[in-house]
């Protein structure tokens, strides 16, 4: 069983809509959780970042940690075709002398006009 | 503008060329990492280094070779790689190998 398990999509929704993008996993010890979008052809943007369980909102983004079920999650409102982006998720544990970061494979989204 | 800047952005070399990837970052970070992506795969962690010192090496074929002269530079060397090889390289940073990283801009290798 892969440690992230993403979605890769592609998923398609018109301007405005509300978007859920989840990220489920399987090691109990991630306590850091982060949201990347990747446009195409560039690096990957940190979007989010939130530690241990709960909600934290940015603006349209909300990102929403469940370590119960081990399911992470954000939602875009009011969503944008500038929106539309890989957006990867990754989370980390501290093991040893430093943290290792694992990534999803990435949700492909496309907003359209 | 990124703090984490990669050169160069796309890079064509044939299976006998050697060539270095270049990455500098201007946050101040000391650690830096160099990721590869490939299509529909989930970003493969290749090294770390730490203030320097290479902390982590994640069985990567020697065809692939670091150098982190500073803690603001780090370096790619490729040397005979294979067609499999093409993929983006990424680099990042973070402030002592915490959780948060930033990466640059990606360079785009194609190897023929």
């Amino acid at each position: 069983q892969k440690e992230v398990e993403q979605d890769p999509g592609p998923l398609s929704v018109p301007e405005g809509a509300i978007v859920s993008l989840n990220c489920t996993y399987s090691n109990s010890a991630f306590q850091y959780f982060m949201w990347y979008r990747q446009y195409s052809r560039k690096g990957p943007e940190l979007l989010m970042y939130t530690y241990s369980s709960g909600n934290k909102e940015d603006g349209r983004f909300t990102a929403q940690v469940d370590k119960s079920s081990k399911y992470i999650s954000l939602f875009i409102r009011d969503s944008q075709p500038s929106d539309s982006a890989t957006y990867l998720c990754a989370m980390s544990a501290f093991i040893n002398s430093g943290y290792a970061l694992n990534f999803g494979k990435g949700t492909s989204l496309l907003v359209t006009p | 503008e990124t703090g984490v800047t990669q050169t160069p952005r796309h890079l064509v070399m044939g299976m006998t060329n050697k060539k270095s990837l270049k990455c500098e970052q201007h946050l101040g970070h000391n650690a830096m990492y160099w990721y590869k992506q490939s299509a529909k795969k989930p970003l493969e962690l290749m090294f770390v280094y730490n203030f320097k010192e290479q902390t982590e090496n994640n069985s990567v074929p020697s065809r692939f070779s670091p150098e982190c002269p500073n803690s603001s530079h780090l370096f790619l060397h490729l040397h005979t790689l294979q067609p499999e090889d093409s993929a983006l390289y990424l680099c990042a940073s973070s402030q002592d190998k915490e959780s948060t990283i930033y990466f640059g801009e990606g360079s785009w290798l194609t190897v023929v």
